[in-house]
């Protein structure tokens, strides 16, 4: 059973671009869970999501930030026009049901740099 | 061990030997709280947990003890082996308001010298 799957690994734009940030979750994980890491912090929650339902985007920014898990495919994290301060990993959680935390696994990551 | 601050806490030590690493949670209504390890490059990954009704948990190698009256929680590795070098972070959860969000420490970088 493969883990959860993000892509890139690492993405590099530049200030102004967009970034389109992937995450395929564990088979039969219909929850989505998105986390920001600053250099030497700790994660930051972002959005969770459900297949085709945004549950709680209360840790991402209000512009420029969206995030989606459409029917099929994989949850897109879209930030357009980057800047700077976007620099950092990005994280995906999966789980099989609106879990309690223990039950999310996460993704590799995807590094971005924006320069 | 070195309390998660405002800047990465490290924690050097032999293999072989005993670890301890702290952390210095904020909400007094956390009620579950977990260890991650993270390599570099990879993501969070799962170590043990504890909920606020036990002070102790112990697994494979590892021991977690909480103390919900100075809001203190530890991570024992027993036997510390090189691969356990790694980035270590608590996270803390309220099962009354959403049981999903994670909120994480900043993290203390544990080194294993051979």
């Amino acid at each position: 059973n493969a883990g959860v799957m993000q892509n890139p690994r690492h993405l590099v734009r530049r200030r102004g671009q967009e970034a389109r940030l992937r995450c395929s979750p564990m088979k039969g994980h219909s929850h989505v869970y998105w986390y920001r890491q600053l250099p030497e912090e700790g994660l930051k929650f972002m959005v969770y999501l459900q297949k085709e339902n945004i549950i709680d985007e209360s840790g991402m920014p209000k512009e420029r930030f969206s995030a989606e898990f459409p029917k099929e495919g994989p949850s897109i994290l879209r930030i357009q026009q980057v800047v700077r301060g976007d620099s950092a990993a990005y994280f995906c959680a999966s789980s099989p049901r609106t879990s309690v935390s223990y039950e999310q696994y996460f993704g590799p990551g995807t590094r971005l740099t924006v320069t | 061990g070195e309390s998660v601050g405002l800047h990465l806490p490290t924690l050097s030590v032999q293999e072989g030997d005993n670890s301890i690493i702290n952390c210095a949670y904020s909400n007094s209504a956390s009620d579950y709280f977990i260890w991650y390890k993270q390599e570099s490059g990879k993501g969070p990954q799962f170590i043990i947990d504890i909920r606020s009704n036990m002070d102790k948990r112990q697994g494979q190698r590892v021991t977690v003890l909480l103390n919900k009256t100075v809001k203190h929680l530890s991570l024992q590795i027993a036997a510390t082996q090189p691969g356990d070098s790694a980035v270590y972070f608590c996270a803390e959860n309220n099962s009354g308001g959403s049981n999903y969000k994670l909120t994480f420490g900043k993290g203390t970088l544990l080194t294993v010298n051979p």
